[in-house]
């Protein structure tokens, strides 16, 4: 089973409009979790940092959520612009052996 | 400008050749990571460093290695290479070597093995 799972793989939406990201996790937690944007070609970068103490964070348009219990986070992006397509990839919290695991992503296109 | 830079930017070479992927973490960063990202597929994590010792260690195959120098730049080496080897290779840095710090990514290596 994957250690984390994005959904959905890809998403369409229109300039303007909201969307909800997911992300699914079983490791046990012993570093924070991260949101990260990947432009094509490029490097990701960091949107959000999350230690278990924080159910919700935001960042400009973009807030994170967490919920440590059902190990579960999303990613609202508000009132999207065309800059905003890209990947968004969870990162979920390095596990016991500190290997990182990236999640594949979801490709966000926005359409003006 | 995430303050990460990669050398060579593109690199094109043959089977079993070897070929060496250097990267300058940001300034104030001890932590190095390496990644490989082939065509639509997630990021792999191969290795970290932190202040010149290895941290954690990935899905590295053996004929791959790496180091961080004194002045913490890092160098992954890559030998035997093979078709499969294609890809986009990431190095980030962080000022902590345990996760809770962000990591910042340079723009890649794009290897491509003919």
């Amino acid at each position: 089973k994957n250690q984390v799972e994005q959904s959905p793989q890809s998403l369409i939406i229109l300039e303007g409009k909201n969307c909800t990201l997911q992300c699914n996790y079983t490791v046990s937690p012993f570093s924070n979790l991260r949101w990260y944007k990947q432009d094509t070609g490029r490097g990701p970068v960091s949107l959000t940092i999350m230690t278990f103490s924080e159910n919700t964070k935001s960042n400009g348009r973009y807030t994170a959520t967490l919920d440590a219990d059902t190990k579960q986070s999303s990613l609202h992006i508000t009132a999207s612009q065309l800059s905003d397509s890209a990947s968004y990839i969870c990162v979920p919290p390095m596990n016991r052996d500190d290997k990182i695991i990236f999640g594949k992503g979801t490709r966000l296109h926005i359409l003006p | 400008d995430s303050g990460v830079t990669q050398t060579p930017k593109h690199l094109i070479t043959a089977t079993g050749q070897r070929v060496t992927l250097r990267c300058s973490p940001r300034s104030g960063d001890l932590s190095v990571y390496w990644y490989q990202q082939s065509l639509d597929q997630g990021l792999q994590f191969l290795i970290q460093y932190y202040n010149g010792e290895e941290r954690a260690k990935g899905n590295i195959l053996e004929r791959f290695s790496a180091q961080q120098f004194p002045d913490l730049h890092s160098e992954l080496n890559l030998s035997s290479l093979e078709l499969g080897d294609s890809a986009l290779y990431f190095c980030a840095s962080s000022v902590d070597g345990v996760g809770n710090q962000p990591q910042h990514f340079g723009d890649g290596t794009r290897l491509s093995i003919l």
